[in-house]
């Protein structure tokens, strides 16, 4: 099995400022994904990387950056934090192929003061 | 964006009943239909999937049942047991990224 690790788990910050967001992966998973999780709203795709070197917009991609610096490696920049924003950051990876899982990471819980 | 609708938002059952949870999506043709499961705190997780030339799949005491016309799923949890309470997603597979609903609460009372 694998496993993915996020860093950090809660992460505070102050308006205006530019935050990142940390993950790995130990799957040897080709693609990985972060995601915004919203309470009431499910899960938005902000980013996706097929490769290593590869970088995909998702439907949430405005205000934030990402970057694949390995293939075991995803982050994802929050280029200036918004106040009263408080959600949960999912990265998660998968083989990227037919009918294919995505593993999940626990999360980082972002919120702006 | 393909839009993938989930009712009811929210549902309370009592233990040994069973839970339907609901997913609609709209146009286009999906050919791979997977549930997670979220616990507090936690990733989702993959819980149950159904490929588009079936109708149902079972695991266990979950069930998917399919109605490609109508575009519709349902995820049947028979005998629902306390520790079946999380939040229930299901998504559609657009090609290397899901797009997921936005989520059924499932609390079931002991």
């Amino acid at each position: 099995g694998g496993i993915i690790t996020q860093t950090p788990k809660f992460l505070i910050g102050q308006e205006g400022q530019k935050l990142t967001l940390k993950c790995q992966q130990n799957f040897n998973h080709d693609t990985m994904y972060w995601y915004r999780q919203d309470s009431g709203k499910g899960l938005r795709l902000i980013y996706y990387s097929i490769t290593e070197n590869d970088l995909q917009k998702g439907d949430l991609s405005e205000g934030y950056d990402a970057s694949r610096e390995k293939k075991s490696s995803f982050s994802l920049t929050v280029t200036s934090a918004q106040k009263n924003e408080m959600a949960v950051f999912l990265c998660a990876s998968g083989t990227g192929g037919p009918s294919y899982e995505q593993y999940f990471g626990p999360g980082t819980r972002l919120t702006v003061l | 964006q393909q839009q993938v609708r989930q009712s009811p938002q929210s549902l309370t059952v009592w233990e040994g009943e069973t839970a339907i949870l609901n997913c609609s999506y709209e146009n286009s043709a999906f050919d791979y239909f997977p549930w997670y499961q979220q616990f507090p705190g936690e990733g989702p997780a993959l819980l149950i999937s159904i490929l588009s030339v079936s109708d149902k799949k079972e695991d266990g005491r979950f069930t998917i049942f399919f109605n490609k016309r109508e575009k519709k799923l349902s995820l049947h949890i028979a005998d629902s047991q306390p520790g079946d309470s999380a939040t229930y997603f299901c998504a559609i597979d657009m090609g290397y990224k899901l797009t997921f609903g936005t989520g059924t609460s499932l609390l079931v009372d002991p």
